[in-house]
């Protein structure tokens, strides 16, 4: 089993939908988790970092359930600027150790 | 300017050159990294850096190497490339264990 699973997509969406995501992990003792967000072949960007209170920017939310071991992306009124591939990043590292561990990312195409 | 900054950004060269891609970075970070991108594979580290006396191989260190001439330069050597060594080539930076900054890649192909 990989360590961080995403349904790679496509998701295709109209303009205006709303559209949510999911990620996997398998290690119970991962710190900390991110969204990326990627356009084809550029660099990945940070989108936002998972709280476990959940966190909010603009038309994202981002949420985590540790009981399950998946963070979700959830993103509303989507536009066509955010066709793109979302990565979920999990930090499981520990002291001494680096373990920050990319998905494959999940791709989504608002169509107009 | 860019705060991570790669070169070349494009490669082309054949089986069993010497190559190397070359990072350098203004954030001031003392963590750096080197990562391939293969379509389906998504992102894997190949070597990190905490700082410059430090270097640590990551999931796929064979076939590579690195060198941290400073805490805003990090090298990646391809001693004798091969074809599977094709992929798209990430340096990151990183302050502390979370957030992770990239320059815009190397495409490298290897004939």
């Amino acid at each position: 089993r990989k360590e961080v699973e995403q349904d790679p997509g496509p998701f295709n969406v109209p303009e205006g939908a709303t559209v949510a995501f999911n990620c996997t992990y398998s290690n119970s003792a991962s710190q900390s988790f991110f969204w990326y967000r990627q356009d084809c072949r550029k660099e990945p960007k940070l989108l936002m970092s998972v709280y476990s209170s959940g966190n909010e920017d603009g038309r994202f939310t981002a949420q985590l359930n540790r009981a399950s071991q998946y963070i979700s992306l959830l993103i509303r009124d989507s536009k066509l600027s955010d066709s793109a591939t979302y990565l979920c990043v999990v930090n499981s590292g520990t002291s001494g150790t680096y373990k920050y561990i990319f998905g494959t990312g999940t791709r989504l195409k608002v169509l107009a | 300017d860019a705060d991570v900054t790669q070169t070349p950004r494009n490669r082309i060269t054949k089986t069993g050159k010497r190559i190397m891609l070359e990072c350098s970075q203004t954030k001031g970070h003392d963590r750096m990294y080197w990562y391939r991108q293969d379509p389906g594979l998504g992102l894997r580290l190949i070597y990190y850096s905490f700082d410059v006396k430090d270097i640590n191989k990551g999931e796929i260190s064979d076939g590579y190497s690195v060198s941290r001439q400073a805490q805003a330069k990090f090298s990646l050597s391809l001693e004798s490339a091969i074809p599977n060594q094709t992929a798209l080539y990430f340096c990151a930076t990183s302050e502390n264990e979370n957030i992770q900054y990239f320059g815009a890649g190397t495409r490298l192909s290897v004939l």
